[in-house]
């Protein structure tokens, strides 16, 4: 069975500090893997996604980069975190190669992450 | 782009019925997703509609009408443990040829004894 890994599970953070939250996927390749951002009471704001090793899209411009180095490693990065980075940072995956049927994304269990 | 509209809270009673609306806005429907998050975990994924109707799932059921843009989960029998958010949330075909989603932002159910 598929099982989707982050860590940590929670961080704070000062200011002006860097970031470096890593997700891992067991048991599939080639999953299409997400980094969504939630903030408090808020819904998910979709981040970067990636389709492949290498291979990144951004949805939103910000100072927060992501990395594949590896299949099912995905890595979310920032140099430098400023308060509005706090909240609940979230890895998904999806099968690669699905085109029909119910689409369901797996969820890992977050990072909690506050910025001071 | 995508947009979408649910209530943002609703409060009902153990053992009723609950109706949550989402609509929506998108260029290139593939399918409306719902999903249940508690408090301090993950979204977890409940059903989904790529066709108009009822898909039922236990005590679950959600229905979709691509004509209105417009679709529902349905939680009947409800328990304590079905407090929690649910998020509705549209599939797109994104320019890399992955399916990405957008949600809602989500519908905080309160289930009251």
């Amino acid at each position: 069975s598929q099982t989707i890994h982050q860590w940590p599970a929670t961080l704070v953070q000062p200011v002006g500090s860097p970031l470096s939250l890593e997700c891992t996927v067991e048991g599939t390749s080639n999953p299409n893997l997400y980094w969504y951002r939630q903030a408090a009471g808020r819904g998910l704001q979709l981040l970067f996604y990636s389709v492949g090793i290498g291979q990144i899209s951004s949805e939103v411009p910000q100072n927060l980069s992501a990395s594949r180095p590896q299949d099912r490693q995905f890595i979310l990065s920032s140099k430098k975190l400023l308060l509005s980075d706090s909240g609940f940072y979230l890895c998904a995956w999806t099968p690669g190669q699905r085109r029909v049927g119910p689409y369901e994304q797996y969820f890992g269990p977050g990072t909690r992450l506050t910025v001071t | 782009g995508q947009s979408l509209e649910q209530p943002s809270e609703v409060t009902a009673v153990e053992g009723a019925i609950v109706q949550i609306n989402c609509t929506y806005q998108t260029s290139g429907f593939y399918g409306l997703s719902w999903y249940q998050q508690h408090d301090g975990g993950a979204p977890t994924f409940l059903s989904y509609n790529a066709l108009d109707g009822l898909e039922e799932t236990g005590r679950f059921s959600s229905f979709l009408s691509r004509s209105d843009s417009y679709g529902y989960l349905l939680l009947q029998e409800l328990q304590m443990k079905d407090s929690a958010s649910y998020f509705c949330a549209v599939r797109a075909v994104t320019g890399a040829g992955s399916y990405q989603l957008t949600f809602g932002k989500g519908t905080k159910l309160s289930v009251i004894p």
